[in-house]
């Protein structure tokens, strides 16, 4: 059963401008993770942050989780055109040991 | 260097044939995942296996067969009671297979699946 679901589904910008993906999940988590995927590639990890965090950096992304809402963010700030990806989030199941993935964004960064 | 590999990159399958997909990994790693992403979706669990030797279905487990009796290996078949097999399949594993999604999951470069 897939908990995350990011939005936009899709989105297009230029290089240097900042990308903000969003993912909603349903029921409450201990953990969110942020994949990216490159076009018939395997998933690629980025950043894990917990239940108990409200943000995260790592380089050019800054990752936030409001557990409230149910909502965690993406944002990658002075894209490049190498970030041009699907970009996944991840949550723990209820039970069981195996994570959620949603749908994914799709990003394309112009030149 | 230590990763994930699959084979084949591509498979082609017919009508009533199994195929068995490939993953092997050299991270020293106790669990191991098989997802299934079909065009424009996400990643739904196949199976997994926490350790060797034992293994549990996912979510869309049905037509689908896997053994891990090594700890490096967890391979795929695909049975002909998959009536929808086309779709891309990816391994990946994580270091203890521990609950609450607190691991890291590394994938492979995917297998992509195709039905003559």
């Amino acid at each position: 059963s897939q908990q995350g679901e990011e939005d936009p589904q899709a989105l297009s910008i230029q290089e240097g401008e900042n990308a903000t993906m969003n993912c909603s999940y349903k029921t409450s988590i201990n953990n969110l993770q942020w994949y990216r995927q490159n076009s018939g590639r395997g998933l690629v990890h980025l950043i894990l942050i917990r239940s108990n965090e409200r943000e995260k950096h790592s380089g050019r992304l800054r990752v936030t989780l409001d557990t409230s809402k149910k909502s965690s963010s993406l944002l990658i700030t002075a894209s490049r055109a190498a970030d041009t990806a699907s970009y996944f989030c991840a949550t723990d199941q209820n039970s069981g040991y195996a994570l959620n993935f949603g749908k994914g964004t799709s990003l394309l960064v112009t030149p | 260097d230590g990763g994930i590999t699959q084979s084949p990159k591509y498979l082609f399958r017919k009508e009533g044939q199994n195929v068995t997909l490939s993953c092997e990994q050299n991270l020293n790693h106790d669990a191991m995942y098989w997802y299934r992403q079909d065009p424009g979706q996400g990643l739904r669990l196949i199976y997994y296996s926490q350790i060797v030797n034992d293994f549990q279905k996912g979510d869309i487990a049905e037509g689908y067969s896997v053994s891990r009796e090594k700890k490096e290996s967890f391979p795929l078949t695909v049975t002909s009671a998959q009536k929808n097999p086309t779709a891309f399949y990816l391994c990946a594993s994580s270091i203890r297979g521990r609950s609450s999604g607190q691991e890291t999951q590394y994938f492979g470069p995917g297998t992509r699946l195709l039905v003559l």
